[in-house]
């Protein structure tokens, strides 16, 4: 069973635009990580947000916003007026107590924001 | 400062060879972690080393080890290739002491391998 969703396989905007990247997870543990990486075409992941179970609050980064919602088992990502240097591959990824904090990852989403 | 270093950053073997992809992580840090990136399974962990020891493994066949030395860098060694292992193998460093992944990783560009 997939353990981190990402629905959305592609995305294309246009520069300026809001747009978010939806992570679903699947656990049965209280205490897990949740986080958000960055892939640009290098091929090196960029560390963007790490959430704990036990911190619901949402988090604002300059242009970059999380949504953790235990109650649907969600961390959104959303980016508030895009920018062509947004476009990479976004994963969402989980660690959990039960298997020594091993990351699961989402399968990604890659964003295309047009100029 | 430096960031994490991976070499080769490409090879290309043949079925049945073997490989050795080499890790140097951020000064200071000493855990090290591995994952393999393909297309069709994403991206899946392989295992993690700590002060030279292997403190978690990921599901792979035990043609894939690894080691970490004394100054924190990490080799990984992929024996008998076979077509599926061509993917993208990327190397992360973490501050992090406990175990496992709860914080900031920083990972390296990867070793693309292909096997003909």
């Amino acid at each position: 069973a997939q353990k981190v969703t990402q629905a959305q396989t592609e995305i294309s905007v246009v520069e300026k635009e809001d747009v978010t990247l939806d992570c679903v997870y699947e656990t049965r543990d209280t205490t897990y990580y949740l986080f958000w990486y960055k892939q640009p075409p290098s091929g090196e992941l960029v560390f963007l947000i790490r959430r704990n179970s036990f911190d619901e609050q949402n988090e604002i980064s300059g242009r970059y916003s999380w949504n953790f919602q235990k109650s649907t088992s969600s961390f959104n990502f959303t980016i508030t007026a895009s920018q062509v240097v947004d476009s990479a591959v976004y994963f969402c990824a989980l660690s959990e107590a039960w298997s020594n904090y091993q990351l699961i990852w989402g399968a990604g989403t890659k964003l295309i924001i047009k100029p | 400062k430096a960031g994490v270093t991976q070499t080769p950053r490409y090879l290309i073997k043949t079925r049945g060879q073997q490989v050795t992809l080499s890790c140097s992580p951020i000064s200071g840090h000493r855990s090290v972690s591995w994952y393999q990136q393909t297309p069709g399974q994403g991206l899946q962990f392989l295992f993690e080393y700590f002060s030279e020891t292997q403190r978690n493994k990921g599901n792979f066949p035990g043609r894939f080890s690894g080691r970490q030395f004394s100054n924190s860098r990490s080799e990984m060694n992929v024996s008998t290739l076979e077509l599926g292992d061509s993917a993208l193998y990327l190397c992360a460093s973490s501050l992090v002491v406990i175990s496992g992944n709860t914080g900031e990783l920083f990972f390296g560009e990867g070793s693309r391998l292909t096997v003909l």
